[in-house]
């Protein structure tokens, strides 16, 4: 089992759609949850984190966690042409060695 | 641009030479990373110094040698590569710390390619 896995698309969403992201992972411990994007040549930016179950909505963005199902989730609204663009989760954990995983990312589509 | 600079951007090299990737932070950050990017795999972590001091190494071939003289910079030697080192490489930094809660910040990379 990965520890890190996302499906790697593509999505394909219509503009002004919601873009459901998901990601799943193996290590209980782990405690911080992150959401980076990555246009075609470049390097990865950060669009969220999160640590606490629930939601966190950060404009058009909403990371979701839920670390029992050991499931986070980025919810994109109102997609935009310029959101397509793969997008990569990463878990990390302190406990024991430090762990910064990062999953194989999905490729997002947003048609016009 | 992210306050993280690579040079160079691109490099091709030869299995038998020897060349170096340097990485510089203007963030203030403490914790240097060296990730590996290869098409259709998941980026791997290479190296991580935390305070100047290595914290992590993922089992990397010892052609991989990491170095960081201070907080701001970070090298990464290259000697005697396969072709299957070719790849995207990245530097990242952030808080240091043990606290998970340090998000990265991504340079541009240095495509690498051997031949």
């Amino acid at each position: 089992q990965k520890e890190v896995e996302q499906n790697s698309g593509p999505l394909s969403v219509p503009e002004g759609a919601i873009a459901s992201l998901n990601c799943t992972y193996s290590d209980r411990g782990s405690q911080s949850f992150f959401w980076y994007r990555q246009y075609s040549g470049k390097s990865p930016e950060l669009i969220m984190f999160i640590y606490s179950n629930g939601d966190k909505e950060d404009g058009r963005f909403t990371a979701q966690l839920n670390k029992a199902s050991q499931y986070v989730s980025l919810l994109i609204r109102d997609s935009q042409p310029s959101d397509s663009a793969t997008y990569l989760c990463a878990v990390a954990t302190t406990s024991g060695t430090y762990k910064y995983i990062f999953g194989t990312g999905t490729r997002l589509k947003v048609l016009a | 641009e992210t306050g993280v600079t690579q040079t160079p951007r691109h490099l091709v090299m030869g299995m038998t030479n020897k060349k170096s990737l340097k990485c510089e932070q203007h963030l203030g950050h403490n914790a240097m990373y060296w990730y590996k990017q290869s098409a259709k795999k998941p980026l791997e972590l290479m190296f991580v110094y935390s305070l100047e001091e290595r914290v992590e190494n993922n089992s990397v071939p010892s052609r991989f040698s990491p170095e960081c003289p201070n907080s701001s910079h970070l090298f990464l030697h290259l000697h005697t590569l396969q072709p299957e080192d070719s790849a995207l490489y990245l530097c990242a930094s952030s808080r240091a710390g043990q606290s998970s809660y340090n998000e990265q910040f991504f340079g541009p990379g240095t495509r690498l390619t051997v031949l």
